[in-house]
């Protein structure tokens, strides 16, 4: 099956750096989803890509749909300490059929913002 | 608008025992999700419903798990018999469909099986 690779496994920052993270495929993806988990749960989507080489901002994130659309990467300017969560990238292949809706996660980048 | 409801949020059992997950999606939405979650992992898909029907079931272990959404509406997902490697977190998602659909993820239940 897809495996989406991670990168990287956790993070240990100061408030006011800058984070980037990202996430390679071995197959292609049509969308590009990154997600913020904190404990207790569920995962909450950040920013959703939807065309290869677009570049989305929200609020102090942006991400990017790469343009071989097997990677995707997400920064985060000036964390602050609420920026602390597990962030998750996701595939979808929306080609159709039994592959419609159905997300791919990486294994998640555990962020630690120190104030 | 009220978000994904799951019941219970914690559970624990002992192996071979049964389970039962419940979740209600988000009113109108068509397409319910149920998620399994390991420790230190991403969630991973275990089946997809459109309305009442499965459109995709192919990484549910279906000698243990099973899931019904009867009604189009609510749903339930089953482990029977429980063994260790089931604990988890099971997510239930849902999404109103389409190309550009978000799936909105429920808080999730909590699973030990000792």
């Amino acid at each position: 099956g897809q495996q989406l690779n991670q990168s990287p496994q956790s993070m240990f920052i100061q408030e006011g750096e800058d984070v980037s993270m990202n996430c390679t495929s071995s197959s292609i993806f049509n969308t590009w989803l990154w997600y913020k988990q904190d404990p207790g749960e569920g995962p909450v989507l950040l920013i959703a890509l939807y065309k290869a080489g677009e570049l989305t901002s929200n609020g102090r994130l942006t991400a990017q749909f790469g343009i071989t659309r097997k990677d995707s990467f997400l920064n985060i300017s000036a964390s602050i300490p609420s920026d602390v969560g597990i962030y998750f990238c996701a595939g979808q292949l929306n080609a159709g059929g039994t592959s419609y809706g159905k997300l791919t996660f990486g294994q998640g980048t555990i962020l630690t913002v120190h104030p | 608008e009220a978000g994904v409801a799951q019941s219970p949020r914690y559970k624990i059992i002992e192996k071979r025992q049964s389970v039962a997950f419940w979740c209600n999606p988000i009113s109108g939405h068509a397409t319910l999700y149920w998620y399994q979650q390991i420790l230190g992992q991403g969630p991973k898909l275990l089946i997809q419903f459109q309305n009442n029907g499965v459109v995709d079931d192919s990484q549910l272990p279906k000698d243990r798990f099973s899931a019904e959404r009867l009604k189009g509406v609510d749903s339930t997902l089953k482990i029977q018999p429980a063994k260790l490697e089931d604990s988890a977190v099971y997510l239930c998602a849902s999404s109103s469909g389409g190309r550009q659909e978000t799936q909105y993820f429920g808080p999730g239940t909590r699973l030990l099986v000792l």
